[in-house]
């Protein structure tokens, strides 16, 4: 099976910050990977999909890029809504790994 | 407007047997691969299984292989996930999804999800 290492777990950030959260595949997955934010009490929501493409209706300060089997998801100026947990997504593979979370919290 | 509509949640004891009902409405539900994916109390999603279209191939993670069975019937728009010999490491939440298709292979709507609870 494919591993997903995302790092950090958790990070503290404030209002209007720039904040990058990476995944790091155990192979190569081509573009096949999915960013998703987590709110408690609610369903995932897709943010980015194959990389680097914005879902529609998420705001452009979401962005995805990757570097070879390491992948980026960044957070321009953070507004409050943003705070949650965000988890990268492999689907490579028929077992659709996902990372292991990170959570982003208010400093 | 798509909605998945996860039941069958509930308190089950170890070794038992429960069945999760995702019902689907809003898309053409044998146009497009549907998957559950759990959360369990303090701990990351997990992907657990998924099915094709037509239901010809299956997927499972290594964690449930072999105790759970998804299924679906087209006639309902119905997502199941059989789920046996079950065990305290099941508790969780478990969400039903809808993956977009046409080359994208990403979860576009989840369900609000139903929670297992595994407990003697």
């Amino acid at each position: 099976d494919i591993q997903m290492t995302q790092s950090p777990s958790s990070l503290s950030a404030s209002v209007g910050d720039r904040v990058t959260i990476t995944c790091r595949a155990s192979q190569s997955i081509s573009t096949y990977l999915n960013w998703y934010q987590h709110k408690p009490g609610k369903a995932p929501k897709l943010l980015i999909y194959s990389t680097s493409n914005l879902e529609s209706g998420v705001p452009s300060r979401f962005s995805g890029s990757a570097s070879g089997t390491d992948f980026s998801l960044t957070i321009n100026s953070l507004q409050p809504e943003d705070f949650a947990t965000y988890y990268c997504q492999q689907t490579y593979s028929s077992l659709y790994t996902f990372g292991q979370g990170t959570k982003l919290e208010i400093k | 407007e798509v909605q998945l509509v996860e039941s069958g949640g509930g308190l089950v004891q170890p070794g038992g047997s429960l069945r999760l009902s995702c019902s689907a409405s809003g898309f053409t539900f044998n146009s497009f691969v549907m998957h559950w994916v759990r959360q369990a109390p303090g701990k990351g999603l997990e992907y657990v299984s998924g099915m094709s279209n037509k239901g010809g191939s299956t997927y499972y993670a290594d964690s449930v292989k072999g105790r759970f069975t998804i299924s679906r019937d087209t006639s309902k728009n119905t997502l199941y996930l059989q789920m046996s010999s079950l065990r305290p490491e099941d508790t969780a939440v478990y969400y039903c999804v809808k993956d977009r298709g046409y080359g994208q292979r990403c979860f576009d709507y989840w369900g609000q999800g139903t929670l297992v609870t595994v407990s003697s």
